[in-house]
């Protein structure tokens, strides 16, 4: 099982429409989460983290379920901006004195005119 | 604020030859991170520096790879012989010494082609 998962799309979705993004991780140990997005051949950009509480900002809502181990994005009113490719990002402690990023592969998220 | 900055942006090798990646992290990040995405996988975490030390190299892939950051500032990562598996995208992310777990920024990566 990935550490890990999320559905690879692609997504192809016309503007204006919501969209949903799914992650499930495997370590229960997890402390932070994240919602990256990156652009083709670019790095990896922060979006927002992620709170059991829910947090939104604009037009993204990201959600975390602990008990679940799972994280969701909702993207509402979707741009033509928003296509890229979004990493789900857990941080756990590693034991060696350092908190590591784990990646999901990512779900590509093509918004079409 | 200058990013993170990386050189080369690009390399293509053979196989048996020597490369190594620079990263110049944020000014006043004291942790450094290297990861490496090689095709169709995820990107996966390769070692973490504290100032100039290593803290954690658990994710080193095996010992033809070397990483160093003499005086705590930039860092290099040496492969030595590349192997044709090496070839990937090589990302440096840097981030605040009290924010070490979340809020890590990337910079824009050395794509690594060995042939």
């Amino acid at each position: 099982r990935k550490e890990v998962e999320q559905d690879p799309g692609p997504f192809n979705v016309p503007e204006g429409a919501t969209v949903a993004f799914n992650c499930t991780y495997s370590n229960s140990a997890s402390q932070s989460f994240f919602w990256y997005r990156q652009d083709c051949r670019k790095e990896p950009k922060l979006l927002m983290s992620v709170y059991s509480s829910g947090n939104e900002d604009g037009r993204f809502t990201a959600q975390l379920n602990r008990a679940s181990q799972y994280i969701s994005l909702l993207i509402r009113d979707s741009k033509l901006s928003d296509s890229a490719t979004y990493l789900c990002v857990v941080s756990a402690y590693s034991g060696a004195g350092s908190y590591q990023l784990t990646f999901g592969k990512g779900t590509k998220l093509s918004v079409i005119p | 604020e200058a990013g993170v900055t990386q050189f080369p942006s690009h390399s293509v090798i053979e196989k048996g030859q020597t490369v190594t990646l620079r990263c110049d992290p944020i000014s006043g990040h004291d942790n450094l991170y290297w990861y490496r995405r090689v095709m169709g996988k995820e990107i996966k975490f390769l070692l973490h520096f504290v100032k100039e030390s290593k803290q954690d190299e658990s994710g080193m892939p095996n010992n033809r790879f070397l990483a160093e950051r003499t005086g705590g500032t930039y860092s290099t990562l040496k492969v030595q012989p590349a192997e044709l598996e090496d070839s990937g995208v090589y990302f440096c992310a840097s981030s605040r010494l009290d924010r070490a777990s979340y809020e890590q920024y990337f910079g824009p990566g050395t794509r690594l082609t060995v042939t």
